[in-house]
């Protein structure tokens, strides 16, 4: 059973233009999410993550939103540039003492020119 | 600070053979954890350590083993070696704590073929 769910494999938008990449979440333990970005041969690159007790986290032109009732987080890229282009993962954690991060399958960014 | 490393980059073994990965964490960090990442499954979480103790483990067979030394170095072990096996190993080292101590920083994977 996945816990942490990307639904959409792949996304494509155009340089300058706004990424929204999704993420939903199914246990009701995970208190704070983290946004992964990974290169082709390369480890995930930690961008960005955000409390459970936040709706609204920025880093430049990185945002991500947490709606915790519908157990949803979106990370938004404004302006996306090409070199985003990448696979996106999100991830999970609880607050049970100590924990692992559950991650999502990613979704894949391609930022046309 | 340097970050996570990893070695080999790049492994080949044939099948029913056994095989060592290495990681190095982050300078300060106690715990490591261990994911396979296979194409269209995402990463799985395969064990964490910390202060060389296994604390969490995920859902691989026995085959898959790891430990971590007294400065927070951590291997993985894969034996008897099946084609499946073939993926990218990643090591992360984190604080060790909830929320943002529990921020897991990536070394650049091992690359495992099984032949």
């Amino acid at each position: 059973d996945q816990q942490v769910k990307q639904n959409s494999p792949s996304l494509s938008v155009q340089e300058g233009r706004i990424s929204i990449l999704n993420c939903d979440y199914t246990n009701s333990m995970f208190d704070y999410f983290l946004w992964y970005k990974k290169y082709p041969a390369e480890g995930p690159t930690f961008l960005i993550s955000i409390s459970s007790i936040k709706d609204k986290n920025e880093d430049g032109r990185f945002t991500v939103f947490l709606n915790k009732s519908a157990k949803h987080l979106s990370l938004h890229i404004v302006p996306s540039q090409p070199g985003d282009s990448a696979v996106y993962f999100c991830a999970a954690s609880g607050n049970s003492g100590y924990s692992t991060l559950t991650f999502g399958k990613g979704t894949m960014l391609l930022v046309s020119p | 600070k340097a970050g996570v490393t990893q070695t080999p980059r790049y492994l080949i073994k044939t099948r029913g053979q056994q095989v060592t990965l290495s990681c190095s964490p982050i300078s300060g960090h106690r715990s490591v954890s261990w994911y396979q990442q296979t194409p269209g499954q995402g990463l799985q979480f395969l064990f964490e350590y910390f202060s060389e103790t296994q604390r969490n483990k995920g859902n691989f067979p026995g085959r898959f083993s790891g430990r971590q030394f007294s400065n927070s170095r951590s291997e993985m072990n894969v034996s008897t070696l099946e084609l499946g096996d073939s993926a990218l190993y990643l090591c992360a080292s984190s604080l060790g704590g909830t929320g943002k101590g529990n921020e897991q920083f990536f070394g650049p994977g091992t690359r495992l073929t099984v032949l």
